[in-house]
């Protein structure tokens, strides 16, 4: 079981509105660690796509946002691409593991 | 440009070690940013192991591989390595160096990963 809590899977069609969220508690997001998000395409390796919160890399589209509030954090995809199947991971840090690394067990997207 | 560039696959049988390298280029190694590594199994998520700090060797292990995994960083090479012992079937996976940025603890730049694979 992953600290933090994303949803096996969504779906959208392309052109849709995506949202996949990721639910942390009070020793992590919650603490007030920033959520990053990586996009990891099949058989490669993962990619930063989010950083603190809400900030995108140069080169990462403005379809892709990032939003914390409490103990969650989201990711939302606007004008979905099939380009954007893939796996999304959020991570963040955890002071009840003595500030080591976690992340959510993954989200699968599927561009129907 | 930033590079991480990891060691070849390896196979390994029940209780070995296995030592992973992490060659890193076009950034000063020792000054602001510490190396993670991540593993996946087959069809898993991602898993948090460690992070070494390749200025002063500090380190910062997942309470799941405390005494079986160890960092390491060779500052001539601008190297970082990752040593697991005792290794399981379970151990099986893909195993990523990633660079931490030095602002907001992102992990920004990935090696391509190396398979480890433990079978008798």
């Amino acid at each position: 079981q992953s600290v933090l809590t994303q949803p096996p899977s969504v779906s959208g069609v392309p052109g849709q509105r995506v949202t996949i969220s990721c639910t942390g508690s009070n020793s992590n997001i919650g603490a007030g660690y920033d959520v990053h998000w990586y996009q990891q395409l099949p058989g490669t390796a993962p990619k930063r796509l989010i950083y603190g919160n809400i900030n995108r890399p140069s080169g990462v589209p403005d379809r892709f946002s990032g939003s914390r509030s409490g103990t969650s954090a989201s990711l939302v995809i606007t004008g979905l691409q099939a380009e954007d199947e893939a796996d999304y991971y959020c991570q963040s840090y955890d002071s009840s593991l003595s500030g080591s690394g976690v992340f959510g067990g993954g989200t699968k997207l599927t561009v129907l | 440009q930033v590079q991480l560039v990891q060691s070849g696959a390896e196979v390994k049988k029940p209780g070995a070690s296995v030592k992973i390298s992490c060659k890193t280029s076009g950034y000063t190694f020792t000054i602001g940013h510490y190396i993670h590594w991540v593993r996946q199994a087959p069809g898993q998520g991602l898993e948090w192991m460690a992070w070494i700090n390749p200025n002063t060797g500090g380190t910062k292990y997942a309470e799941k591989f405390q005494g079986r995994v160890t960092l390491t960083r060779d500052t001539s090479t601008n190297t970082a390595g990752m040593e697991l012992s005792s290794l399981r079937s379970d151990d099986t996976a893909v195993y990523y160096c990633a660079r931490e940025d030095n602002w907001l603890r992102s992990l920004d730049y990935w090696g391509q990963g190396t398979l480890v694979t433990v079978s008798s």
